[in-house]
């Protein structure tokens, strides 16, 4: 399967910042990546399809001008969180699609916390 | 549309005993299904599919799960548990024509010693 890592890790910014977390698909070339939101002890809430070479797809209710993603080519997608708030504060995580079987491969995840 | 029902929040076991963790789905069309594990943390990790064939997949760490299309279910088991075990589980199902994954609220598995 594909290796997918994140960076960075964790983060900790001041409300009104902006904060960019990388995904990059390591030994894949990934046409689609997929940015998922979890909350504490909740499920995995799809934020947006990064589509490389295009712009991303977002689900209803995501902030397109909040959550900026960049998918400038097969191996890297970026998340930008502008104007960061304390409600941003969550766990970001990045995915490759490896197959049409809509199987996943998931990065390590980022923690943001907003101060 | 697809939708996912993990039948159960929190799983407390202890150590060496069996353990199952419920899934069910609903969708109009044939799908894919999947067993995700989650460690604090941590992104998720493949722990294994159902695609086609068989109905009784077996995965990663003595895991199996059963598809059983009457019942519209994918319930995930482990004969003898370990405390490792302990983590977040999510069930999730994609449709056969290549459509997003959708992921259950999860299960937390508990194991005690």
């Amino acid at each position: 399967g594909a290796v997918v890592s994140q960076h960075p890790s964790r983060v900790i910014c001041k409300s009104g910042t902006s904060v960019k977390i990388e995904c990059r698909s390591l030994d894949f070339q990934a046409t689609t990546m997929f940015w998922y939101r979890q909350f504490p002890k909740k499920s995995l809430m799809l934020m947006a399809t990064s589509n490389e070479g295009s712009k991303a797809t977002y689900e209803q209710g995501v902030e397109k001008d909040k959550f900026l993603i960049n998918h400038a080519s097969l191996t890297l997608s970026t998340l930008t969180v502008t104007s960061a708030h304390p409600e941003d504060s969550s766990f970001y995580i990045c995915s490759v699609q490896g197959d049409l079987t809509g199987e996943l491969f998931f990065g390590e995840g980022s923690r943001l916390t907003v101060l | 549309a697809q939708s996912v029902t993990q039948l159960d929040s929190q799983v407390p076991v202890f150590e060496e005993a069996p353990v199952e963790l419920r899934c069910n789905y609903s969708s109009s069309v044939s799908v894919y299904l999947f067993w995700y594990v989650q460690y604090p943390n941590q992104g998720l990790q493949l722990l294994l599919k159902y695609l086609s064939g068989s109905t009784l997949v077996k995965g990663i760490n003595g895991f199996e799960a059963e598809f059983n299309k009457s019942q519209t279910s994918f319930h995930l088991r482990k004969p003898s548990v370990h405390i490792s075990d302990t983590a977040e589980y999510f069930c999730a199902v994609s449709d056969v024509q290549g459509g997003k994954l959708i992921f259950g609220q999860g299960t937390e598995l508990s194991v005690k010693p």
